[in-house]
C-alpha cells in the first residue's frame, strides 16, 4: 500500500522560515511533488523531485532523500499569503504512474 | 504551453441523478490523466488513473466510473448519485516538468 505522512498543522510568523516534512512508504517511486492549496481552490504545483538533493525555486525549496523515504518543503521569507495547505504527493504504485497524496499540512502565517 | 480545463466549476444535483464531469488537456499528447475527490477538510483521494485512450485504472470501488474517449479527454460519470458523492472533484495530468490540476468541480448532492 501507500503511506504518506506529513504534520497536520504548523504556524509561523511573517519573515520567518518554515520546513514542512513528508515521509513516505510506497510500492515503487517515480517522483515526489509538493503543492499549495488555498481553501476552496485547486492545488497549485510548487516543486518536483525525482533525484536526491535540493531543488530551489525562489522562496521555495524542496529536498528529497529516496533512501530515507523523506522530503521537506522549505519556505523562506514567509508572507501572509503563504497561509495555505501544503500537500506532499508521491508518484508510485506497481506501474509507477499513480500519484498519491498526503492529507496536507495547514500552515498559518501570523503577522 | 500545456493547459487543463475542467467543467463545470460548481454543480448541485439531486440524489439518484446522473453525473458527467469533463476534463480536457491542451498542448500535450498522450498525457497521464487522473481524477481525484477531496471531501471537506480531507486529503485528495485518487479515484481513476488513465495512461491512454480506453485505459482506465480504478483505485477505489465506488459509485463512479471513468472513460477516456480521446487522448486529451477524461470523463467522470455516475448513473445514480449518492449523498456521499458530494465533494471537490479534481482532474490532473502529469507532464515532464510537473503535475497540474484543473480548476475543480464542487459537487453537492442534495
Amino acid at each position: 500500500g501507500q503511506n504518506i505522512d506529513q504534520p497536520t498543522e504548523m504556524t509561523a510568523t511573517e519573515g520567518a522560515i518554515v520546513q514542512i516534512n513528508c515521509t513516505y512508504q510506497t510500492s515503487g517511486f517515480n517522483g515526489l511533488f509538493w503543492y499549495q492549496q488555498h481553501a476552496g481552490e485547486a492545488p497549485t504545483f510548487l516543486s518536483y523531485n525525482v533525484l536526491d538533493g535540493l531543488e530551489e525555486k525562489g522562496r521555495f525549496s524542496s529536498f528529497l532523500s529516496r533512501s530515507k523515504g523523506y522530503s521537506y518543503l522549505l519556505l523562506k521569507e514567509l508572507q501572509m499569503k503563504d497561509s495555505a495547505s501544503y500537500l506532499c504527493a508521491v508518484r508510485g504504485g506497481s506501474t509507477l504512474g499513480r500519484l498519491y497524496f498526503g492529507r496536507g499540512t495547514q500552515l498559518t502565517v501570523w503577522p | 504551453s500545456q493547459t487543463i480545463h475542467q467543467w463545470p466549476a460548481t454543480l448541485v444535483q439531486p440524489v439518484g441523478s446522473p453525473l458527467s464531469l469533463e476534463c480536457t488537456v491542451e498542448g500535450t499528447s498522450n498525457p497521464n490523466l487522473y481524477w481525484y475527490r477531496q471531501a471537506a477538510g480531507r486529503g485528495l483521494q485518487l479515484l481513476f488513473y488513465s495512461v491512454g485512450i480506453g485505459q482506465i485504472s480504478s483505485e477505489v470501488p465506488q459509485n463512479l466510473s471513468a472513460s477516456r474517449p480521446q487522448d486529451r479527454q477524461f470523463i467522470l460519470s455516475s448513473k445514480k448519485l449518492l449523498l456521499s458523492d458530494s465533494g471537490f472533484y479534481l482532474c490532473a495530468w502529469i507532464g515532464g516538468n510537473g503535475a497540474f490540476f484543473g480548476q475543480g468541480t464542487r459537487l453537492t448532492v442534495v
